[in-house]
């Protein structure tokens, strides 16, 4: 069984501090994707990393790919209020169109 | 840009009766896929498509059924529904060339209760 774990589950901090999510497993993905999800909405891309060790920055976001591309991680620098939500990872596999899902971090930024 | 358009957005449904949940999507993107999302958990694959006239199961099949008749509409059929599927399903699309798996693109997705 493909699994992708993530953690922490639920992460509640004030706006202005950094914090880490984390995308683990024991399978090798060729790509992963990190999608965040608003109250009522679907999941939006973020990025997609694909090589090991790939570094990418999205403003006061940088996503990593671990070096064997069987983990990631999400550091976001300075939150803000709008950063507030589930924030999913995604893994794929060459030749398979079906992503693997992580259960998402909830992330809340109080003002 | 529609994007992927879902309907209905939310539907009470009593046990045992039946609805479609309509999926479109005006990218002319080969892959579909139906998902269903429990409350504190991920993303879970219902039914997916490849192309028009192309379906096939994924993790969580049993008491749905789909159809792809064409390359923009992937309707998700409940048949008997039950407590269980009470849910928010989720309809996406993407583009897959070889190897290479692109974004999914997502609709807004259809609260589900079953009473």
């Amino acid at each position: 069984t493909q699994l992708l774990e993530q953690s922490p589950q639920f992460l509640s901090i004030q706006e202005g501090e950094n914090l880490t999510v984390y995308c683990n497993s024991s399978s090798v993905f060729s790509s992963l994707q990190w999608y965040r999800q608003e109250p009522g909405e679907g999941p939006v891309l973020l990025v997609t990393v694909v090589t090991g060790g790939e570094v990418k920055k999205l403003k006061r976001l940088t996503f990593q790919f671990g070096d064997a591309r069987k983990d990631s991680s999400l550091h976001i620098t300075a939150a803000q209020t709008g950063d507030t939500g589930l924030y999913l990872c995604a893994g794929a596999k060459d030749s398979n169109y079906q992503l693997i899902w992580g259960a998402g971090t909830k992330l809340i930024i109080k003002p | 840009n529609a994007g992927v358009t879902q309907t209905p957005k939310f539907r009470i449904l009593k046990i045992g009766q039946s609805m479609t949940l309509q999926c479109a999507q005006d990218m002319n993107h080969n892959y579909m896929y139906w998902y269903r999302q429990d409350p504190g958990m991920g993303l879970k694959l219902i039914y997916y498509s490849v192309g028009a006239g192309i379906t096939d199961k994924g993790e969580v099949p049993n008491g749905y059924n789909v159809s792809r008749s064409t390359t923009e509409d992937f309707p998700l059929r409940l048949e008997l529904a039950a407590p269980s599927q009470t849910s928010v399903y989720f309809c996406a699309s993407s583009y897959v060339a070889g190897h290479q798996n692109t974004e999914a693109f997502f609709g807004q997705g259809t609260r589900l209760t079953v009473v």
